[in-house]
């Protein structure tokens, strides 16, 4: 059973741009989240979508954005970059859903670097 | 919201050592408590994960406890191996909310 695949692996941007990241969940699972992993503050959770809806949302401007489709890939966007926007982001597929015992299943992330 | 603290950001052990990560989390009404694993370059993955209604949980050299009133967990990894050498983070959920991290642990096993 193939795993939750991230794309880009690596990407380099400069202040300014903006960048779309994508994401394939384990096949038949619904949900799709996304954080965002930095040394200095760990996992920090974005958004979940489940079943092409925006579930919940992290404490993040509104740069960052994302959708899911029909098929449940995802991709999220974050626009006007800056400097403190480089990190890895990581994606997590589950089955039922971000709920009490749903194991999240990571992909192995977009490392992002913004100069 | 939830706030996860995790201690300490760093361990190294001897091979064959115990090693023991703690959390403490803010909400009691968080009532399910992940613990996942990262190594170099992949994503993290669940080890062994915890409900309010129980008070420890073993999984081979692998154990968590949970004290509900003190409203801490602690990850205990016995007879450490080299391959055990990872970052670790603890979580904590309620419900339908969104897992809430610590910010991870790096373990170095020392052969």
């Amino acid at each position: 059973k193939a795993g939750v695949t991230q794309t880009p692996r690596y990407l380099i941007k400069t202040r300014g741009q903006q960048v779309t990241l994508s994401c394939s969940p384990i096949s038949g699972h619904r949900s799709v989240s996304w954080y965002q992993q930095t040394p200095g503050q760990g996992l920090q959770f974005l958004f979940e979508y489940f079943s092409e809806t925006q579930r919940n949302k992290g404490n993040f401007p509104g740069r960052f954005s994302g959708r899911q489709f029909s098929n449940s890939r995802s991709e999220m966007n974050v626009s006007t970059l800056e400097l403190g926007d480089s990190a890895l982001y990581l994606c997590a597929s589950s089955l039922s859903g971000q709920v009490v015992g749903g194991e999240l299943f990571f992909g192995e992330g977009s490392r992002l670097t913004v100069l | 919201g939830e706030n996860v603290e995790q201690h300490p950001s760093t361990l190294s052990v001897q091979e064959g050592d115990s090693a023991v990560i703690k959390c403490t989390y803010s909400d009691s009404a968080s009532n399910y408590f992940p613990w996942y694993k990262q190594e170099l370059g992949k994503g993290p993955q669940l080890i062994i994960d915890i409900r309010s209604n129980v008070g420890e949980k073993k999984d081979q050299r692998i154990a968590v406890t949970l004290n509900k009133t003190a409203k801490h967990f602690s990850l205990h990894i016995t007879e450490t191996q080299p391959e055990d050498s990872a970052v670790y983070f603890c979580a904590a959920s309620m419900g339908n909310t969104p897992l809430v991290f610590g910010k991870g642990t790096r373990l170095s096993v020392i052969a």
